[in-house]
């Protein structure tokens, strides 16, 4: 059970939008619509942001949105703040009642 | 609302055992399962497995099958992870976190993690 790919880092100034990849294959991401993201604050436990692809919890900013691509999920974040700085984990359904994450994404607002 | 809160950090000796213990309270335990998510020192969140408190069924990663443990106690309603045979690589935050039953539902309230650390 490998790791989804995801780069290691990104960044924008803020007002500006970045998207973050992750990357699977057809036995996790590419095979269902069950992708969630993660943002984790230094210290703190992740806090949910999108699930099931593109959709938001209630008190996520609009400013979050998630899609998918064959294999390839990906997380936009527009309009960049400073609090946006933080890191970032996918993770998908792999079928079998097991589930994988991403490396992370460490994004910085510059 | 949802509180999950787990045990305070641990230290222990290699070849130790250890036991988590997370407690959820403001939703309905039944409807939910518990699973459990590590990360190692600057290193990325890795999937360990869960425990359905429903039907007390579980599943476990590969990778700690063998060597890791989920309980529930009905009347602390508590969940519990063991992880045995202990080395300096477990060393990591474990955090618990609550899904509702179905693979489509995420992980959507977390434990504020337990820091265990393996050293002689």
């Amino acid at each position: 059970q490998s790791a989804l790919t995801q780069p290691p880092s990104a960044s924008g100034s803020p007002g500006q939008s970045v998207t973050i990849s992750c990357t699977g294959t057809s036995s996790d991401v590419g095979g269902y619509n069950y992708v969630s993201w993660y943002q984790q604050h230094p210290g703190k436990a992740p806090k949910l942001m999108i699930y099931e692809v593109s959709q938001r919890p209630s008190g996520v900013p609009d400013r979050f949105s998630g899609s998918k691509s064959g294999n390839t999920a990906s997380l936009t974040v527009s309009g960049l703040q400073i609090d946006d700085e933080a890191d970032y984990y996918c993770n998908s359904y792999a079928g079998g009642n097991t589930w994988v994450f991403g490396g992370g994404t460490r994004l910085t607002v510059l | 609302q949802v509180q999950i809160v787990q045990s305070g950090a641990e230290v222990q000796k290699p070849g130790a055992s250890v036991k988590v213990s997370c407690k959820g309270s403001g939703y309905t335990f039944t409807r939910c399962a518990i699973h459990w998510v590590r990360q190692a020192p600057g290193q990325r969140l890795e999937w360990m497995g869960w425990i359905n408190v429903d039907n007390v069924d579980t599943g476990y990663s590969p990778k700690f099958q063998g060597r890791v443990t989920f309980t529930w106690d009905t009347s602390a309603g508590t969940v519990y992870m063991e992880l045995n045979n202990l080395r300096s690589e477990d060393t990591a935050v474990y955090y618990c976190a609550k899904k509702t039953a179905g693979p489509n539902n995420p992980f959507d309230d977390w434990g504020q993690g337990t820091l265990v650390t393996v050293s002689s």
